[in-house]
């Protein structure tokens, strides 16, 4: 079953923070997220494993909470080249991974 | 450059034409997967190669038929699809398959008439 990603969309300005969610019904072992442009390729941001750590890119860091199965990504202080779709991907025992419907990201001057 | 490299870019067939998706991978990695990618839905993982044996088949219909002669390339063999077939067919590669990060191709564009 797919993970659930909210909001389905964010529009926010240069200099502001934005926060993406993604929930699963099901344990998880793992969880990825990938930014997708416009006709290129998702590109891979981080992989969070439980045990509830916290990683960070530059200023995009995420947490994963497996006691309540989902995953926050935290832009902080956007760039306009953080516009994009967001993909989370979640995996469970059978490690495959299985993507969220993604969060459209516009970062406007 | 990704390191993962599909061609073509765009397809246009008719439901009777047989065409195949080719994706080569130059990062030394041995898993390889084929995930189809429809407007507003979540990618959709069709095939996955470990070492070129087929580890996963998601219930995908036999019109789709996937070809991994080794570890650096990956075939997607198509015909007599259906217009709903019509999407963004992603290759990706990882180091080993289960938690390793993927590294996409930019996708074939395939338009089914």
């Amino acid at each position: 079953q797919q993970p659930v990603q909210s909001p389905q969309a964010v529009i926010l300005r240069e200099g502001e923070d934005a926060v993406i969610n993604c929930s699963s019904s099901k344990a998880l072992y793992s969880v990825h997220w990938y930014r997708q442009k416009h006709g290129e390729a998702p590109v891979f941001l981080m992989i969070l494993l439980k045990g509830g750590e916290q990683k960070g890119h530059e200023k995009i860091s995420a947490s994963f909470n497996e006691k309540k199965q989902q995953s926050s990504l935290y832009l902080t202080a956007s760039q306009l080249s953080y516009s994009g779709t967001y993909f989370c991907g979640t995996s469970g025992s059978a490690r495959q991974l299985t993507f969220g419907s993604g969060t459209q990201l516009t970062v406007l001057p | 450059e990704t390191g993962v490299t599909q061609t073509p870019r765009h397809l246009v067939m008719g439901m009777t034409n047989k065409k195949s998706l080719k994706c080569e991978q130059h990062l030394g990695h041995n898993a390889m997967y084929w995930y189809k990618q429809s407007a507003k839905k979540p990618l959709e993982l069709m095939f996955v190669y470990s070492l070129e044996e087929r580890v996963e088949n998601n219930s995908v219909p036999s019109r789709f038929s996937p070809e991994c002669p080794n570890s650096s390339h990956l075939f997607l063999h198509l015909h007599t699809l259906q217009p709903e077939d019509s999407a963004l067919y992603l290759c990706a590669s990882s180091q080993e398959t289960g938690v390793q990060p993927q590294h996409f191709g930019d996708g074939t564009r395939l338009s089914i008439l």
